[in-house]
């Protein structure tokens, strides 16, 4: 079946540096994705999401890249900060379906 | 406003047990959905429902669970005769349409079974 993967499953930082969490998809039907951050004990919270007819697009200190061609998707988080530690998961809504499949997720790490 | 609302947010029971979680959307949004998430994994899609729609039931793993959704607004999602493998955080997911929209999460039940 279709899944949505990381490629690592652990990812520390330094603080003040930047980051980039990866996400590989297999389904070339998939035309939204987002990306959802973690907190032990609490639900995920939604960060960005980005559209199929999109390669980039931009918010408060995220970007999220999309490459269609390597069906691979991107979270770069700039400037880290503590408060970014989170497990960060990637999902992808399947043309017309109305769930999403999610990742099995990338924990990020933020050392001071 | 208020996000996705879930309660119980911690729940232990016996195994064969029924139990009841509930869900209280965002205001106004039309699609609802519940996820499974086991310790350390991704979430796990069980049920959605949109509007006066049948629900999509294709993710409930058996006829133990079962959800409804009334007046178009708070869910709940029912397993019976829990088993030791139920133990999970359930998520309840709301948005304001169906599918290329964002889902907003509530904080989740916990599940415990002895």
């Amino acid at each position: 079946g279709e899944s949505v993967g990381l490629h690592l499953p652990t990812l520390s930082v330094q603080e003040g540096d930047n980051s980039i969490i990866n996400c590989a998809y297999s389904n070339s039907a998939s035309d939204y994705f987002i990306w959802y951050k973690q907190e032990s004990g609490k639900g995920p919270q939604f960060i960005i999401d980005i559209r199929s007819n999109m390669d980039k697009r931009q918010g408060q200190r995220v970007t999220v890249l999309l490459n269609k061609t390597v069906k691979h998707l991107s979270l770069q988080i700039a400037a880290t900060q503590p408060g970014d530690s989170a497990v960060y998961f990637c999902a992808e809504n399947f043309q017309g379906a109305q769930k999403l499949v999610f990742g099995q997720g990338t924990r990020l790490t933020i050392n001071p | 406003g208020a996000g996705v609302s879930q309660s119980p947010s911690n729940k232990v029971t016996e195994k064969g047990k029924d139990v009841e979680l509930r869900c209280d959307p965002i205001s106004g949004h039309t699609a609802l959905y519940w996820y499974r998430q086991s310790l350390g994994q991704g979430l796990e899609f069980l049920i959605y429902f949109q509007g006066n729609s049948a629900p999509d039931k294709s993710g409930l793993p058996s006829d133990r669970f079962s959800a409804e959704r009334t007046g178009g607004s708070v869910s709940t999602l029912t397993i019976q005769r829990t088993q030791q493998e139920d133990s999970a955080v359930y998520l309840c997911a709301s948005s304001s349409q169906g599918g290329g929209q964002p889902q907003h999460f509530g904080d989740g039940t916990r599940l415990s079974i002895l």
